[in-house]
């Protein structure tokens, strides 16, 4: 596709559920980022690869938290026994380079995660 | 580490008047910076960015912003305001292969 596409956009969980959130990043893009985004905050970073290798996951706030990028191209963050603070938008963002060099991520719409 | 501080979570002003949102930034080498806008319902999207040189940037929509390393702020710029310019905006560093976002201010435009 031409742009970072999530899914699902909407996913209501009950507490103690696992979740998983797809990202297609687009084509050919190098890195890869997650970030939470919790309502009326900023986007807080979670995790980042470069193709295939998770190069820093110091932002994944518990070990529920888990994310893959197999192939180096689509990602999934999963989430374990979800709990109510896990409740946020997540958003995944892709770059064509280092994104620190090039500065310019191209973000998806994000994953609203509603944990009842 | 690296990290920015957006001054207001809520700015508002009238259509045609001067847009002035202000981010300050700390970081420990010297920084890439860059705004970034979220309309309703949308994905963020790159205003602009300043990495090396000029230090007044010029980015899309007509904002702009610049560089000041001994106030060590980058804020946002825009001449006059127009209603579609409401949405909330974010003030980024890079740095240590990330980048951290400040927690946003949203802009009103009010007619």
């Amino acid at each position: 596709g031409a742009g970072v596409s999530q899914s699902p956009r909407y996913k209501v969980a009950k507490r103690g559920q696992d979740v998983a959130l797809r990202c297609d990043p687009i084509s050919g893009h190098v890195s890869l980022f997650w970030y939470q985004q919790a309502l009326g905050q900023g986007p807080e970073f979670l995790t980042y690869f470069q193709n295939e290798a998770q190069l820093d996951k110091s932002g994944l706030p518990s070990d529920r938290f888990f994310a893959e990028r197999p192939e180096g191209s689509v990602s999934t963050l999963k989430i374990q026994r979800t709990q109510q603070e896990d409740s946020a938008v997540y958003l995944c963002a892709s770059s064509p380079g280092l994104a620190t060099n090039t500065g310019e991520l191209f973000f998806g719409e994000g994953s609203r995660l509603t944990v009842l | 580490a690296q990290s920015v501080t957006q001054l207001g979570s809520h700015v508002s002003v009238s259509e045609g008047a001067l847009v002035l949102l202000r981010c300050n930034y700390s970081s420990s080498v010297p920084p890439y910076l860059f705004w970034y806008v979220q309309y309703p319902n949308q994905g963020l999207q790159l205003l602009l960015k300043y990495t090396t040189g000029a230090t007044l940037v010029k980015g899309i929509n007509g904002f702009e912003a610049e560089f000041k390393k001994s106030e060590t702020s980058f804020h946002l710029t825009k001449p006059s305001a127009h209603m579609s310019d409401a949405a909330e905006y974010f003030c980024a560093v890079s740095g240590n292969d990330k980048i951290i976002f400040g927690k946003g201010t949203r802009l009103h435009i009010l007619p």
